[in-house]
């Protein structure tokens, strides 16, 4: 089965720099990167995922990078604003087929105005 | 897009008694249902997996007495809480898996239980 890391539990950043979230997986055979984002109180939405064919993916100023030999992939924010304040979660699946997502522990992001 | 519908979005129950949580998939078939449960600031937990027609796989750890899960057709879903305890109280989060797509999770929009 999998499991997965994340890092750091919280981050802090000033309105417009860059934060950036990271997870390691174990399972050499996962081939889906998703990540989420969870206000309080709601459900987890995908903000980006990634596939194991390519090692980059970007929409407008979010960012997955993947790197399957060390087993990591990445979330980048660029140009951060308080509405991005919120606990994100990198994911990937338990195993082959159809199997849950195992999740990491989350990251607290706060854009700070 | 994948909808899926979860209800109640909030409960408050007394001690000893049974909530049933439900989640529909509005427009796909559900194959393969997962029950998360998330504790305040803590991440999703997986307590079991679902397939149509058969016997729910739990989690170590997860009392399948405890939570009876339900999934009889490809639309829908359950799980019942029974003799909840002020310890069950938790944000519980279905997730339906469409049947041929290996990277479609649908989450529900989650049920707050509080247990008095």
């Amino acid at each position: 089965g999998e499991n997965v890391e994340q890092h750091p539990s919280t981050l802090s950043v000033q309105e417009g720099d860059s934060a950036v979230i990271k997870c390691t997986y174990s399972d050499s055979a996962s081939n889906y990167f998703p990540w989420y984002k969870q206000e309080l109180g709601k459900r987890p939405q995908l903000i980006i995922d990634i596939r194991s064919n390519v090692g980059e993916k970007k929409d407008q100023r979010i960012a997955v990078t993947l790197n399957k030999t060390a087993k990591h992939f990445s979330l980048h924010i660029t140009e951060t604003q308080p509405e991005d304040s919120a606990v994100y979660f990198c994911a990937a699946p338990w195993n082959s087929g159809n199997t849950p997502l195992v999740f990491g522990k989350g990251t607290r992001l706060s854009v700070i105005a | 897009g994948a909808v899926v519908s979860q209800h109640p979005s909030r409960v408050i129950c007394k001690s000893g008694t049974s909530v049933k949580i439900e989640c529909r998939s509005l427009d796909f078939q559900a194959t393969t249902m997962f029950w998360y449960r998330q504790f305040p600031k803590k991440s999703l937990m997986l307590m079991a997996t679902s397939n149509e027609g058969s016997k729910a796989t739990y989690e170590q750890g997860v009392e399948k007495d405890k939570f009876l899960i339900n999934h009889a057709s490809l639309t829908l879903s359950t799980l019942t809480v029974t003799s909840a305890h002020p310890e069950d109280s938790s944000f519980y989060i279905c997730s339906a898996k469409k049947a041929g797509d290996p990277y479609g999770y649908t989450f529900g929009s989650g049920t707050r239980l509080t247990v008095v």
